[in-house]
């Protein structure tokens, strides 16, 4: 089965508007963190949040939220107040395991375009 | 914040030579690195886990003796793509992780390193 499942392989948003893209997770571990990375054409990662599972509150990053449903295994990421520079893939990735041995699962991504 | 150099940023060379792609972490001691390659439009594919001193751990289906890691200090990891050909073309991304995980650390990322093969 797959670690990380994102079902939008692409997602359009109006500059301004709210965008709310899906993860859904599995794991058997009960301790794991949840991530979101974006990756622009150029190619970088680059962190955007985190969430871990025993958080009770849902973790933001200015613009940036997650949505953290335990029971569904869901961590969906929502983006506030689009802007055009947030066009880029976007990698839910999550870690499991512990000590140097955990490892990191990403998703397929999410191409995100925002229209003008 | 804590930040991961790769280069080159971009390589093209001829098919059969062996090409070395460098990973440091610039601010922190990375007792862990890892090794991403990246289909356009896919997503990341761990290829390797490397510790310091350590041999590296391998994803099932990658050759070991086609991508050769060496973790030879707490700040410096290198990919050799041996004997490259077409098919060996991708994006290549490593990410950085210092020894004590703490949950809300995520991985440091290098800008990647887009080979192409000729």
């Amino acid at each position: 089965a797959q670690k990380i499942t994102q079902t939008q392989p692409g997602m359009f948003v109006q500059e301004k508007e709210a965008v709310t893209l899906d993860c859904t997770y599995d794991t058997s571990d009960p301790s794991y963190g949840l991530f979101w990375y974006k990756q622009p054409s150029s190619g970088e990662m680059i962190f955007l949040i985190y969430q871990g599972s025993y958080d009770q509150q849902n973790a933001t990053e200015g613009r940036y939220s997650l949505n953290f449903q335990k029971a569904r295994k869901s961590a969906n990421l929502v983006i506030s107040a689009s802007q055009l520079g947030d066009s880029a893939m976007y990698f839910c990735a999550m870690r499991e395991g512990r000590g140097n041995f955990n490892k990191f699962y990403f998703g397929s991504g999410t191409k995100l375009n925002v229209k003008p | 914040g804590a930040v991961v150099s790769q280069h080159p940023s971009w390589v093209i060379c001829k098919s059969g030579t062996s090409v070395k792609i460098e990973c440091r972490s610039l601010d922190f001691q990375a007792t862990t690195m890892f090794w991403y390659r990246q289909f356009p439009k896919q997503s990341l594919m761990l290829m390797a886990t490397s510790n310091e001193g350590s041999k590296a751990t391998y994803e099932q289906g990658v050759e070991k003796d086609k991508f050769l890691i060496n973790h030879a200090s707490l700040t410096l990891s290198t990919l050799t793509v041996t004997s490259a050909h077409p098919e060996d073309s991708s994006f290549y991304i490593c990410s950085a992780r210092s020894g004590q995980v703490l949950g809300n650390q995520p991985q440091h990322f290098g800008d990647g390193t887009r080979l192409s093969i000729l």
